[in-house]
């Protein structure tokens, strides 16, 4: 079955505790996104990556890291989280190519991250 | 910059209603424009998109017409039913890698 995975669904965790959530894709999309969801803000994006080792800003990047060395692979990195980092987080995926035409991204299921 | 904004919920409406939620964008040039619909506890999945001035998305009856001369990208059902509650989400991409969403709009319909 095509999906985006997530993992974990659901993390609480302390103040400057690193963590790291998983995304993965089995559709051999280039492009990957990870977004934040939350209440009267809707989704914004954080980071992207057009393609393997090619990944830039969205709108707000401060206090995340991302790598992507394989195509399937995205994962999402916290250095020090803090408690303004709690948000319900989104990885999507999508065939996209730049300069093409914009294409449909498909959605992971959501991690729901919780900072004490 | 670029920016969409959406029409506040939460909106309620009876089953068989008529359906309209308003989205309004900012852009610089001419993006491509969405509509994405969140089921509870779900991620979004797409609904319809238009890729240039004029086109038309439609899907599972919904209908949006890209409007350049408004800025506008308006979705529309003609009639609701109660499996289309849900929050529906507005996005413009002006280049294909970088995404704006609007705030979202709950929808409920009541049967």
């Amino acid at each position: 079955e095509a999906q985006v995975t997530q993992n974990p669904r659901y993390l609480i965790t302390v103040t400057g505790k690193k963590l790291t959530v998983t995304c993965s894709q089995n559709m051999n999309h280039e492009y990957m996104s990870w977004y934040r969801q939350d209440p009267g803000l809707g989704l914004r994006q954080i980071y992207y990556s057009m393609n393997v080792e090619v990944t830039d800003k969205g709108d707000v990047p401060e206090g995340y890291k991302v790598s992507r060395k394989e195509k399937r692979n995205f994962p999402l990195i916290l250095e020090s989280p803090s408690p303004n980092q709690t948000s319900l987080y989104f990885c999507a995926s999508s065939p996209n190519f730049l300069g093409g035409p914009t294409d449909t991204q498909y959605f992971g299921p959501g991690t729901r991250l919780t900072v004490l | 910059g670029d920016s969409v904004t959406q029409m506040e919920g939460p909106v309620t409406l009876s089953e068989e209603a008529f359906l309209t939620i308003n989205c309004t964008y900012t852009a610089t040039g001419y993006p491509s424009l969405f509509w994405y619909v969140q089921y509870p506890g779900e991620g979004l999945q797409l609904l319809l998109k238009a890729t240039k001035a004029d086109d038309k998305g439609s899907n599972k009856g919904f209908e949006a017409t890209y409007r350049k001369e408004t800025t506008s990208f308006h979705l529309e059902k003609g009639s609701v039913q109660v499996s289309d509650s849900a929050v529906y989400f507005c996005a413009l991409s002006p280049f294909g890698n970088q995404f704006y969403f609007g705030t979202g709009t709950s929808l409920t319909v009541i049967p």
